[in-house]
């Protein structure tokens, strides 16, 4: 069964400078799709980033980047220059199967990212 | 552009009362449609998803039941609601890529 790991459960960092947030899956597939959201205060919950597993290259999508090292199973989401208005839960979450149109998407359990002035 | 409305924004139910949530979702011709469910401070769970008018599949089974009477709609319903249906439902709904795009979702406090 598919299985997304995310261990940091809290990190604070400065404003303007660079965080990374670690997530690591584990799948049988060799085809699959890993996100990245961000759940704000008020429970809005927004789609960042996508990576498909068959792409070598990190995806990237404004101040959000992907780390992604597929021996590892990990897929680390870097955000540059933080604004305190990125102060919100970070979800990583995995479809697998690609080929299903009713393939599940498993979340982790979430990072809690505090900017700070 | 497509926009995802749920209701009610918030509910307060006794043990053992039934529930209706609702989620329409406006700008997009058959998505595909899904119910989360998220405790406080916990993760995201996926309930049901539906492809299709008349369609619901559960992936989990928590004394709950999911309807799509409409193309647009998608309805998570019990009969007896559980001190554990607390939490926060959203619903969320599916383009052509693979992504899926949440609705602004139903507190649900169960006393």
């Amino acid at each position: 069964a598919q299985k997304v790991t995310q261990t940091q459960t809290s990190i604070s960092v400065m404003e303007k400078t660079t965080v990374t947030m670690d997530c690591v899956y584990e799948t049988r597939d060799s085809s699959y799709f890993l996100f990245w959201y961000k759940q704000t205060a008020s429970g809005e919950i927004v789609f960042l980033i996508r990576q498909d597993s068959y792409k070598k290259e990190n995806a990237t999508e404004g101040h959000y980047s992907l780390n992604f090292q597929k021996p590892k199973s990990s897929i680390g989401l870097i955000i540059t220059a933080t604004q305190i208005e990125d102060s919100a839960v970070y979800f990583c979450a995995m479809r697998e199967d690609a080929s299903s149109s009713f393939s599940k998407l498993v979340f982790g359990q979430g990072t809690s990212l505090s900017v700070v002035p | 552009a497509q926009t995802i409305h749920q209701w009610p924004v918030a509910e307060i139910k006794a043990v053992g009362s039934p529930l209706s949530l609702g989620c329409t979702i406006k700008g997009k011709s058959s998505p595909n449609l899904y119910w989360y469910w998220q405790a406080t401070g916990g993760t995201l769970q996926q309930l049901f998803y539906s492809i299709t008018v008349g369609q619901v599949e559960s992936v989990v089974q928590l004394n709950l039941s999911a309807s799509r009477p409409k193309d647009d709609q998608f309805i998570l319903s019990t009969e007896k609601l559980l001190l554990s249906h607390s939490g926060f439902y959203l619903c969320a709904w599916r383009d052509w890529g693979y992504e899926q795009y949440f609705g602004p979702g139903t507190r649900l406090t169960v006393l």
